[in-house]
């Protein structure tokens, strides 16, 4: 079976702090693979997507990079972290299939507060 | 572009009433149709989904219908518990060659009260 495994559940980082965020997949291949924020705790804004290593698309412009080095893994990251990049942070998969009906499944998600 | 119109929130019931969640969607084409749940603090859990024009998903007690003539996908149950509060996204997917993405509406939080 696919698990989704992300990293760390909470983070408290200082203004100016670098950010690495970690997303793996386990159970299949070639996945597409979403970064998610979540500033007002309901709505979600899509930040990347990958459909394969090293193809990342952004979906809005930020101080925040993805990256994916390996074909089951997805980074997020950041130089320096503003104020306003704290929030939660949902990593997820999909079987990237031209007429989806599986849909997406969602690590477990970061909460990420900057002080 | 497709998109998703979810009945905003929040919405707070007692425990055992009826729940409905309203939910319609524009698309080009022929989406798939999800209901995600987020229990305070998690990730976004899958709850029940359709593929096609009539079907019915449902899970825990919960049930959604495709309905392709009002392009509506609402989220029902009859008897709600406490634990059923949480935040409900409606979902559909878009097909694109690259594979499908799904556009999320903005979510409704309900709250059950004993």
């Amino acid at each position: 079976s696919q698990t989704i495994h992300q990293w760390p559940a909470t983070l408290v980082q200082p203004v100016g702090s670098p950010l690495s965020l970690e997303c793996t997949v386990e159970g299949t291949s070639n996945p597409n693979l979403y970064w998610y924020r979540q500033a007002a705790g309901r709505g979600l804004q899509l930040l990347f997507y990958s459909v394969g290593i090293g193809q990342i698309s952004s979906e809005v412009p930020q101080n925040l990079s993805a990256s994916r080095p390996q074909d089951r893994q997805f980074i997020l990251s950041s130089k320096k972290l503003l104020l306003s990049d704290s929030g939660f942070y949902l990593c997820a998969w999909s079987r990237g299939l031209v007429r989806d009906m599986y849909g997406y499944t969602f690590g477990s998600g970061t909460r990420l507060t900057v002080v | 572009g497709d998109s998703v119109t979810q009945m905003e929130g929040p919405v707070t019931l007692s425990e055992e009433a009826f729940l409905t969640i309203n939910c319609t969607y524009t698309a080009t084409g022929y989406p798939s149709l999800f209901w995600y749940v987020q229990y305070p603090g998690e990730g976004l859990q899958l709850l029940l989904k359709a593929t096609k024009a009539d079907d019915k998903g449902s899970n825990k007690g919960f049930e959604a219908t495709y309905r392709k003539e009002t392009t509506s996908f609402h989220l029902e149950k009859g008897s709600v518990q406490v634990s059923d509060s949480a935040v409900y996204f409606c979902a559909l997917s878009e097909q694109e060659t690259s594979g499908s993405r799904l556009t999320f509406g903005e979510g409704t939080q309900l709250t059950v009260n004993p």
